[in-house]
C-alpha cells in the first residue's frame, strides 16, 4: 500500500537557519505529493505540491522537488523564521481510480528560536 | 469567507454519550473527508464522500456514521463516546478530477471524553 516516511521530529532551528525536512515514500503508479503545515491551534494548511516527477513546488520560501529515481520529496528553506514554527506534513495522493484519500506521514514539528 | 468550515471548535463530554460534529463548505467541491488526528498529531483518514456517496470507509468502528445531506455538508455523529475517542477531528474538502485533488481542511475540532 501507500505510505509516507518523514524524518522524526522535533526540529529546533535558530532563526535564518538552513532547513530540511526529508521525506520518502511508497506508493504504485504516479502519486502527486504534497506539503502540508499546521500551526499551532489551527488546520492543516496547503504549503506546496507537485504532481509529477522533476517537478519543484514552492511557495513562502520553501521548496520541494518530486524526485521518481529517489521516491523523496525533501522540504527546504534557505532561512526559516520563528513564524515558521509549525508541524509539516509530507502525504501523498495516488493518481487515478476512486481512492480519493491522502497519505499523511507523520509530522515534523519545527520550532524556530530568535 | 471560511472555505470549510467545523462546529464545534470544542466539544467536551462523557463516556457513553452521543455527539455529532458539523462540516460546510463553500468552495463547490464535490468530495468531503473526515480525518482523525491523534495526540502524537498523527493523521488518517476516516471517510471520504463523493457527491453524497461513500467512497472510503477505512477501519472505523461502527459507532461513528457519517452523514452527508447535500455535497456542501458532511456531518460525523458519534454513539457511545470512549476515551480513545478524545483527538482533533478535521473535515476536508475536494474537487476530483482536478490535475492535483488539493484538499482544503477545516480549523478541526477538539474532542474529549471524559
Amino acid at each position: 500500500g501507500n505510505s509516507v516516511t518523514q524524518m522524526e521530529g522535533p526540529v529546533t532551528l535558530s532563526e535564518e537557519a538552513f532547513l530540511t525536512i526529508n521525506c520518502t515514500y511508497t506508493a504504485t503508479g504516479y502519486p502527486s505529493l504534497f506539503w502540508y503545515v499546521q500551526y499551532p491551534g489551527e488546520g492543516l494548511q496547503l504549503l506546496l505540491k507537485a504532481t509529477k516527477a522533476d517537478d519543484k513546488g514552492s511557495n513562502k520560501g520553501f521548496e520541494a522537488t518530486y524526485r521518481k529515481e529517489t521516491t523523496s520529496f525533501h522540504l527546504e528553506k534557505g532561512s526559516v523564521q520563528v513564524s515558521d514554527s509549525a508541524v509539516y506534513f509530507c502525504a501523498l495522493r495516488r493518481g487515478g481510480g476512486s481512492n480519493y484519500k491522502l497519505t499523511f506521514g507523520k509530522g515534523t514539528l519545527l520550532t524556530v528560536n530568535p | 469567507d471560511t472555505a470549510v468550515s467545523q462546529t464545534p471548535k470544542y466539544l467536551v463530554t462523557q463516556m457513553g454519550n452521543d455527539k455529532s460534529i458539523k462540516c460546510e463548505q463553500n468552495l463547490g467541491h464535490d468530495t468531503m473527508y473526515w480525518y482523525k488526528q491523534d495526540s502524537k498529531k498523527f493523521l488518517k483518514i476516516m471517510f471520504s464522500y463523493n457527491n453524497k456517496e461513500l467512497i472510503i470507509n477505512e477501519t472505523v468502528p461502527n459507532r461513528f456514521s457519517p452523514k452527508s445531506p447535500d455535497k456542501a455538508h458532511l456531518n460525523l455523529h458519534i454513539n457511545s463516546l470512549e476515551l480513545g475517542d478524545s483527538a482533533v477531528y478535521f473535515c476536508a474538502s475536494s474537487q476530483e478530477g482536478g490535475p492535483s485533488y488539493e484538499q482544503y481542511f477545516g480549523p478541526g475540532t477538539r474532542l474529549t471524553v471524559t
